[in-house]
């Protein structure tokens, strides 16, 4: 059964210190998503790669916030510096999006997520 | 600027009944919609999904109706079970259109199935 694996679980951390959130798409899939969930604005997309190519990254603080993927194993979503308002539960996705409709007939699967608190 | 609503945030229905999430759409290039659950402290996992050329989507106890004119979408569920206790996203996308594959999402629904 494969699984997208995001590291760590959890995260506690002060403000203004630098998160670093992983995340293992699954071997394959050419999409990964990542996105953020809050009480206030649900699930909201941040950043988003196709073939490690990041295509949209307008739901991203620019100053705080950088996504990339070194490489197909391994997405990345730094916080620097961290703030309380970034408190959240962020979760990447992966799939076939560029497969069309086909893709979609199967969706994105998500990892756990990562919940992170900033004190 | 929700371009997709779920205006109950809660539902509850007794087992072996059928529960009925709803779900509107504001973006007219949407052409792709899907549905996803979500327990707590794990990520959402997808359900189903339906593509704007169809009008009902089935997979077992699941179905889901679009409703292009009116911007509408639903998700039946039955019989509802205990374990179908849990957050229902409906996400949509404009995949086809010269769009993008990135999905947005409706605030959810809590669904209680009770014994």
């Amino acid at each position: 059964d494969a699984r997208v694996t995001q590291t760590p679980r959890d995260k506690v951390t002060e403000m203004g210190q630098e998160v670093t959130m992983r995340c293992q798409p699954i071997l394959g899939h050419n999409t990964v998503f990542w996105y953020r969930q809050t009480m206030m604005q649900g699930l909201e997309l941040l950043a988003y790669f196709r073939n490690r190519a990041p295509l949209d990254d307008s739901g991203m603080p620019k100053d705080r916030f950088s996504a990339e993927m070194p490489d197909a194993t391994l997405a990345t979503l730094k916080i620097q510096p961290s703030e309380p308002r970034d408190s959240a539960v962020y979760f990447c996705a992966s799939g076939l999006g560029h497969q069309g409709r086909r893709g979609m007939d199967y969706g994105y699967t998500f990892g756990s997520g990562t919940r992170l608190t900033v004190v | 600027d929700q371009q997709v609503k779920q205006n109950s945030p809660s539902l509850s229905v007794q087992e072996g009944r059928i529960s009925i999430l709803n779900c509107d759409y504001t973006n007219s290039m949407f052409d792709y919609f899907l549905w996803y659950k979500k327990y707590p402290a794990e990520g959402p996992t997808f359900l189903i999904s339906i593509s704007s050329i169809k009008d009902k989507n089935e997979d077992g106890r699941f179905t889901v109706f679009l409703n292009k004119s009116a911007k509408h979408l639903s998700l039946h569920i039955v019989p509802s079970q205990p374990g179908d206790s849990a957050v229902y996203f409906c996400a949509a996308s404009s995949i086809t259109q010269g769009g993008s594959e990135k999905l947005v999402f409706g605030k959810g629904t809590k669904l209680t199935v009770n014994p």
